[in-house]
């Protein structure tokens, strides 16, 4: 399968705890997006990476967060002290410049 | 306002009607437009890219007004397997895409 994956598939954990997401692009793709998706909206923009730089990130992602792409290749998002609030789909996509995004299965976060 | 607006819906139709789905955006500096299709509980996935002329892809038509800034999609011959929600989506730029908060599509037997 040569799509974008992410894991985990899914993540319960409980609040207060730091949780690290992972996404492996597709492999020729240089820019890779982080969104978060929550029941009945559709997909909200977190942040994107062109190769290894992070150029844009969203005012959504507070401090809580962190996102790498160390070697432009896969790329990690962190939360930490989760909330309850950030209880959501976490979707990674990545695209060539200026073309069609393709998405991740993502990952459910479930904070309890 | 929201960057971009759909009707959330739903709208349930029949098998065969045609349905017609609306999206209007903000930013006038958008530079490229797609639908995108989401299942349930699956991730989204491009249905097609939306240009000045237009453009169908089979039974889906594709409509761009950049004065009005305004986005179509129109659905002929309704399958049960069109049942789904639509995204409507806006590149500001950067390739940064903006999604609409997406139209339910209810297709009936």
């Amino acid at each position: 399968d040569t799509g974008v994956s992410q894991d985990p598939r899914h993540k319960i954990t409980k609040r207060g705890q730091n949780v690290t997401f992972r996404c492996d692009p597709i492999s020729e793709h240089n820019r890779l997006y982080w969104y978060r998706q929550t029941l009945g909206q559709g997909p909200e923009f977190l942040t994107y990476f062109q190769n290894e730089a992070q150029l844009e990130k969203s005012r959504l992602l507070s401090d809580r967060f962190s996102a790498e792409r160390p070697k432009g290749s896969f790329s990690t998002l962190e939360i930490q002290r989760t909330e309850q609030g950030d209880s959501a789909m976490y979707l990674c996509a990545s695209s060539l410049e200026r073309t069609e995004a393709f998405f991740g299965q993502g990952t459910r976060l479930t904070v309890v | 306002r929201k960057e971009v607006e759909q009707d959330p819906g739903p709208f349930n139709v029949p098998e065969g009607a045609t349905v017609a789905f609306n999206c209007t955006y903000s930013n006038s500096a958008s530079q490229s437009f797609f639908w995108y299709r989401q299942d349930c509980r699956k991730e989204p996935k491009l249905l097609m890219s939306v240009y000045s002329s237009g453009n169908e892809d089979g039974r889906f038509t594709a409509q761009l007004n950049r004065a009005s800034q305004y986005i179509s999609l129109l659905i002929r011959d309704s399958k049960l397997s069109d049942s789904a929600t639509y995204l409507c989506v806006v590149n500001k730029g950067g390739n940064k895409l903006v999604f609409g908060a997406g139209t339910i599509l209810r297709v009936k037997s």
